[in-house]
């Protein structure tokens, strides 16, 4: 059964980088089949995608964080990272790793089917 | 960017009632690209229902998806007691957008 959990900090002070790592166990990660990807949810607020990556390291993010974020991917440990640069209060969040559905019968997915835990991400100084 | 506008804000129902949820975009989406999640308190989300009407793997059947265009609708006929929790929908076509949630609670 394919696990993701994320790691990282959780208390960061306002300016600091945000790293998260989400490891995946229970399956693969470098599949052509799927992107994986980060979603955040500020307390007692919605869902926010941030961005994905495939296993050859192709990335796409959300505009609203673009110009801070970075997503990588180490396939040799079946880990992919988050980093976050420049962190203020409103990045306050749950911040959770996924991975897309996928493609089946030649149309492609791209909602969150697998979800890690989620991991508190506080920026306070 | 396609904004979701979910409604109702909240939804106050008995076990065995059946619950309407909407999902209106701001403008036309391919139905392949909507998807529907279920988060119960503390935990991650749980994908429900993809492609508009696809129910995700283990699914039960009383979640069903429905609509085309802008207008969208999950349904769950006979609310469990594990049924009552926050549920969002979502783009995933173009912009990978959230709606703000309809949070469905015992009356």
């Amino acid at each position: 059964q394919l696990r993701l959990r994320e790691s990282g900090p959780g208390l960061l002070k306002p300016s600091e980088t945000l790293s998260l790592t989400c490891t995946v166990s229970g399956g693969t990660i470098d599949s052509s089949s799927y992107f994986w990807g980060w979603i955040r949810q500020p307390p007692g607020k919605g869902l926010e995608w941030i961005g994905s990556i495939f296993y050859n390291g192709v990335t796409y993010y959300n505009t609203s964080v673009k110009s801070r974020v970075t997503i990588s991917v180490d396939t040799s440990k079946r880990e992919f990272s988050l980093n976050l640069n420049s962190v203020t209060a409103a990045d306050t969040a749950v911040y959770y790793c996924a991975r897309h559905l996928g493609c089946i019968n030649g149309v492609c997915y791209d909602a969150f089917d697998v979800w890690g835990q989620g991991t508190w991400v506080t920026v306070s100084s | 960017e396609i904004v979701l506008t979910q409604s109702p804000g909240t939804l106050s129902l008995s076990p065995g009632e059946r619950a309407t949820l909407s999902c209106r975009a701001s403008q036309n989406v391919r139905s392949d690209f909507i998807g529907w999640y279920q988060q119960a308190p503390g935990q991650a989300p749980r994908l429900l229902i993809y492609g508009a009407s696809k129910r995700a793997t283990g699914i039960p059947d009383r979640f069903s998806g429905s609509g085309s265009g802008t207008d969208f609708t999950l349904s769950i006929t006979r609310l469990e007691p594990e049924d009552f929790a926050v549920y969002y929908c979502q783009e995933y076509g173009t912009s990978q957008t959230f709606g703000q949630g309809t949070k469905v609670e015992i009356k």
